[in-house]
């Protein structure tokens, strides 16, 4: 079964610290590659995707990510966090459904909590 | 443009009654998928729909189904509602695998 584990369920860092955000991934396809924020009481926002080509992406508000194909790792990095990052982030992967569809399979999550 | 609509935003409901969840799509997006997104967990898949037709299942009973109509709008019915189905539940719209929208979210309680 197809899966995806965040290895980290929390992650305390200092304002404009590095951060890197780990996410595992199983799959025995190719599929595509998402990172979600979701900030309190509201839905799921995209910050950026890998579908093919160039490993690293760049997403918005400063993220991006480096999918490692042998690690079947996609880890997320910030140079330098602000207070408003503070959030939920989770990884996800597209796999197909019947009928060329896709459905997203999500990790539990990393709350990303920016201390002044 | 608005984004993904959902209503309400949320809902007290007993254990064995029945409810259901209502979402309006970005104008323009065919397909529009459920999720459920129990606390603490990640969103899992419940359903997707394109054109009015279901095209994928997640692993959820029976006692969830959903329809899609004309307009593209959809709606998610839960029956027999059990504690365990407290949860937040998402609804995305999109044009392409690659980039789903999501709504605020249905929060549901049962109690």
């Amino acid at each position: 079964a197809q899966s995806v584990t965040q290895l980290d369920s929390q992650v305390p860092v200092f304002e404009e610290a590095p951060v890197e955000l780990r996410c595992n991934y199983s799959s025995s396809v190719s599929v595509y590659l998402f990172w979600y924020v979701q900030y309190p009481n509201q839905g799921l926002q995209l910050l950026l995707k890998y579908l093919s080509g160039s490993t690293l992406v760049k997403g918005i508000n400063g993220f991006e990510a480096e999918r490692n194909k042998s690690q079947t790792s996609f880890h997320l990095r910030k140079p330098s966090v602000h207070i408003s990052d503070t959030a939920e982030y989770f990884c996800a992967v597209s796999l197909p459904i019947s009928g060329g569809y896709n459905k997203l399979i999500f990790g539990a999550g990393t709350r990303l909590a920016v201390h002044p | 443009d608005a984004g993904v609509t959902q209503s309400p935003t949320h809902l007290i409901k007993t254990r064995g009654q029945q409810v259901t969840l209502r979402c309006s799509p970005i104008s323009g997006h065919k397909s529009v998928s459920w999720y459920q997104q129990v606390l603490g967990q990640g969103p899992q898949f419940i359903f997707q729909y394109y054109e009015k037709e279901e095209r994928g299942r997640g692993n959820f009973p029976d006692r969830f189904s959903a329809r899609q109509f004309p307009n593209y709008s959809s709606e998610l019915n839960v029956n027999a509602l059990l504690l365990g189905d407290s949860a937040l539940y998402l609804c995305a719209s999109s044009r392409t695998v690659e980039k789903l929208f999501f709504g605020s979210g249905t929060q549901l309680s049962v109690l």
